[in-house]
This record gives C-alpha cells, structure tokens and sequence, in this order.
C-alpha cells in the first residue's frame, strides 16, 4: 500500500512565478492536509481537504495561495506569484476518516524562490 | 490556543546515552499526543502517540507518558543509537489539525 506521494520533490521557482506542488493520499484516504515547515522551525497547519471542498484554511495565507481537491486527481497547493519568503518545505498529510487520530505523512516539495 | 513547546536543540549524545527530550503542551480539553521523527530530507514518520492522560506511548525503544497535572509528554529512550540521529517533533492532536513543536535535533556519536 503506497504511502502518501507529493511531487516534486524539489522545486525552484523565480519571484514572480507560479508554484503547483501535488499530494496524493495513502490508498482509501479522502482527507488531505497541507503544512508548511520554514527552516529550523516546526510545521505550521495551511488548510485541510476533502473531496472537493475546504474544510479548514484557517492557516492559508489571504492571498496568493490556494488549495484545492478535485474528485479525481491530486491535491493541489497553489502559490502564486512566488516570493522568497515563501521558500520552505511543504508537507501534505491524509487521513482516512474525519476525526481518525492520525494523519501520515508525504516525503514533503522543498521549494526555493530564486 | 493550542500548542506545543519543546526543549531547544541539537541535542549530542553518544551511543548507549539516555535521552530525554522535553515536551510540554497548552490545550482545551485533553487531546490525544504524538511524537513524529523526520530523517535527514523526508517526510515525518510517526513514532509513537498517547490518547488520554497515563497512557503511555512506545515504539522502537523510545518512550512517553501523557501527564495530564505537569501537561507534559516528555521523549525518552534509555540507549540511544548513530541510527536515531534525527529531528523528533511533539504534536497535539486539535480539531482538524496537529499543532507541532518546534522539533529538537538529536546528533547520536559512535
């Protein structure tokens, strides 16, 4: 049974460009959670998905990032227009049921902004 | 709001040391605990977790009890080896997230 697969695992972007990083679940799961790790620091929730709906986005920042999580297909994390503030690891967990006690985790996307 | 505070790192050890890794935490309600281990470049792995107050979690020779009158779940293993050189994350369970400390890098020498 496959584990959680987020791609790419490394991305380089320029100010100014788009960033899609992808996550797919473990088999059978429909919960997805998007966490961001800045460096030398822990990881801070972004937002939380079920199948075509956003439950929670409570941690995305108000602009320049989406999230989405279409029936069929990946999750998608969407940063646009990229800064270097933005450079970070970004971490997709899912979980089978809502409520279930634990999320697993994906290898991670590192992305740095040039 | 809920969160978790963690000893600061890097935590040097040499082999066959005990480990202690702090971890206290803020919360409404009594969540259930976990600590994650990330490897050099990979996603965070889960190492082990506790429910409810004095459970006691264990994985892998590692060790935590949930103290619920301290609001602690403090990391320990009594023979640490080079393998278990990693960063160990403690994390509370909240409604639809896991609030995370901010990790304890643990360097184990031969």
């Amino acid at each position: 049974n496959a584990g959680v697969m987020q791609n790419p695992r490394h991305l380089v972007r320029r100010r100014g460009q788009e960033a899609r990083l992808r996550c797919s679940p473990m088999k059978g799961h429909s919960h997805v959670y998007w966490y961001r790790q800045l460096p030398e620091e822990g990881l801070k929730f972004m937002v939380y998905l079920q199948k075509e709906n956003i439950i929670d986005e409570s941690g995305m920042p108000k602009e320049r990032f989406s999230a989405e999580f279409p029936k069929e297909g990946p999750s998608i994390l969407r940063i646009q227009q990229v800064v270097r503030g933005d450079s970070a690891a970004y971490f997709c967990a899912s979980s089978a049921l809502e409520g279930v006690e634990t999320q697993y985790f994906g290898p991670g996307t590192r992305l740095l902004v040039l | 709001g809920d969160s978790v505070t963690q000893m600061e790192g890097p935590v040097t050890l040499s082999e066959e040391a005990f480990l202690t890794i702090n971890c206290t935490y803020t919360a409404t309600g009594y969540p259930s605990l976990f600590w994650y281990v990330q490897y050099p470049g990979e996603g965070l792995q889960l190492l082990l977790k506790a429910t409810k107050a004095d459970d006691k979690g264990s994985n892998k020779g590692f060790e935590a009890t949930y103290r619920k009158e301290t609001t602690s779940f403090h990391l320990e293993k009594g023979s640490v080896q080079v393998s278990d050189s990693a960063v160990y994350f403690c994390a509370l369970r909240g409604f639809n997230k896991f609030y995370f400390g901010s990790g304890t890098k643990l360097n184990v020498k031969p």
